[in-house]
């Protein structure tokens, strides 16, 4: 089945205590992107990665830290976690966004971070 | 920062009746439109991409239509039932920019 995978679904953590939140997908997509959602903001970028090695800063990237060592897998990592970190996070993907765009991305189920 | 908005941002609806709301987005460098439909607990799904001026597409009881000059999509839902109940977001994909802007999503509840 086509996916896009994340883990955890749930975490609770103190302040400063550094963070991983993976991400994988099967499709052989090279975009991948992070977002956050926050009541009354919408979804908000965070970093994206056209490819391998390539990644790039969204729209709020402060505080956080990606990857793209392979094409399947874009953690997030929090180096300094702190309160306002405290978010619901998306991992999506798609194919490149010029094709990307004609077909949709593909979300992961959701990480609910708690941080306090 | 692409401004994307959304509006209403919430409406509650009869089962039965049928229900529209708008998605505004910058009129120059268009590239793509996404809807996304996202049920409470769930990720977000994609209903419909759209790239040309005057595209309409359907899934089911659920329609969007585009006007890319004057930069608005709308969505609407007909004879909405429960299940309908979700937000509703639109994301627009401008030309050369390798990212898409989420406006802040059309809460719908239908009421049985």
């Amino acid at each position: 089945e086509a996916q896009v995978t994340q883990n955890p679904r749930y975490l609770i953590t103190v302040t400063g205590k550094k963070l991983t939140v993976t991400c994988s997908q099967n499709m052989n997509h090279e975009y991948m992107s992070w977002y956050r959602q926050d009541p009354g903001l919408g979804l908000r970028q965070i970093y994206y990665s056209m490819n391998v090695e390539v990644t790039d800063k969204g729209d709020v990237p402060e505080g956080y830290k990606v990857s793209r060592k392979e094409k399947r897998n874009f953690p997030l990592i929090l180096e300094s976690p702190s309160p306002n970190q405290t978010s619901l996070y998306f991992c999506a993907s798609s194919s490149l966004p010029g094709q990307g765009a004609l077909w949709g991305y593909t979300f992961g189920s959701g990480t609910r971070l708690t941080v306090v | 920062i692409l401004n994307v908005e959304q509006s209403p941002q919430s409406l509650h609806v009869q089962e039965g009746d049928s229900t529209n709301f708008t998605c505004s987005f910058p009129s120059s460098n268009f590239y793509a439109l996404h809807w996304y439909r996202w049920e409470t607990a769930k990720s977000p799904e994609a209903l419909f991409v759209m790239t040309l001026n005057g595209d309409e597409k359907k899934k089911g009881r659920i329609s969007a239509t585009l006007n890319t000059k004057e930069g608005y999509s709308y969505l609407y839902i007909k004879g909405s039932q429960p299940e309908d109940s979700a937000t509703y977001l639109c994301a627009y994909g401008e030309r050369g920019n390798n990212r898409l802007a989420f406006g802040k999503g059309n809460q719908v509840v239908v009421i049985p």
